[in-house]
């Protein structure tokens, strides 16, 4: 299977606080994407990164992608009540990249 | 911006009856893709759709499922004869290019069947 895996799976930390989340998966992939989900609503894409690609940051976000372990991490700086969601890792195997395959998601809350 | 649309946001439907949910994707968007997430769990992959055809498909998109582009912005999932296991959120999805780029997600239809 290449499915992704999050740890951990539900994560509670302080407003303010940086929220590291990982991701991991089986095959060989094109690219890696980020999606955060609130509870009951849609998938709101958040970062891709290449798999020729090792960093990326787009505001607070900081995403790691290391294909020798085919893992990656999602940084959250400085953590705010509105980030409070699941997120999501999600890949896309080479030679099957019309299929993007989620993971099971990391549960984030954020404490006031 | 531009988004994916899907209507409707939750539909209702007697075991045993069709549900069609619609979708439309992004304009200039040449990928389609159909998920399901049952609640609390994680998003499934159905079937992706690109030039007209299925390109891909999961386990889970069998005989009763079936996916039309009928009129070159609309993007629509029919499910057949409908199982309680059916009750999920729906989310459509589109993207410019395979494996390139991002995939953008609508907002989903919860379809719950009694």
């Amino acid at each position: 299977s290449q499915q992704g895996e999050e740890d951990p799976q539900a994560l509670s930390i302080q407003e303010g606080e940086n929220a590291t989340m990982n991701c991991s998966y089986k095959t060989s992939i094109n690219n890696l994407q980020w999606y955060r989900q609130n509870s009951g609503r849609g998938l709101v894409h958040l970062i891709l990164i290449r798999s020729n690609e090792r960093e990326k940051h787009s505001g607070r976000l900081r995403v790691t992608l290391d294909t020798s372990k085919k893992s990656s991490s999602l940084l959250i700086t400085a953590s705010r009540a509105a980030d409070t969601a699941s997120y999501f890792c999600a890949t896309d195997a080479i030679g099957r990249d019309d299929k993007i395959i989620f993971g099971k998601g990391t549960r984030l809350h954020i404490l006031p | 911006e531009p988004e994916v649309t899907q209507t409707p946001s939750h539909q209702v439907t007697q075991m045993g009856q069709e549900v069609i949910l619609r979708c439309v994707p992004i304009s200039n968007h040449l990928y389609f893709y159909w998920y399901r997430q049952i609640l609390g769990q994680k998003v499934e992959f159905l079937v992706s759709f690109y030039n007209n055809e299925i390109s891909e498909k999961s386990e889970i998109f069998d005989d009763q499922f079936s996916v039309e582009r009928p009129d070159g912005s609309n993007f629509t999932l029919k499910i057949r004869s409908t199982k309680l296991e059916d009750s999920a959120m729906y989310f459509c999805a589109s993207s410019a290019l395979a494996g390139g780029g991002e995939a953008f997600f609508g907002q989903g239809t919860r379809l719950t069947v009694v």
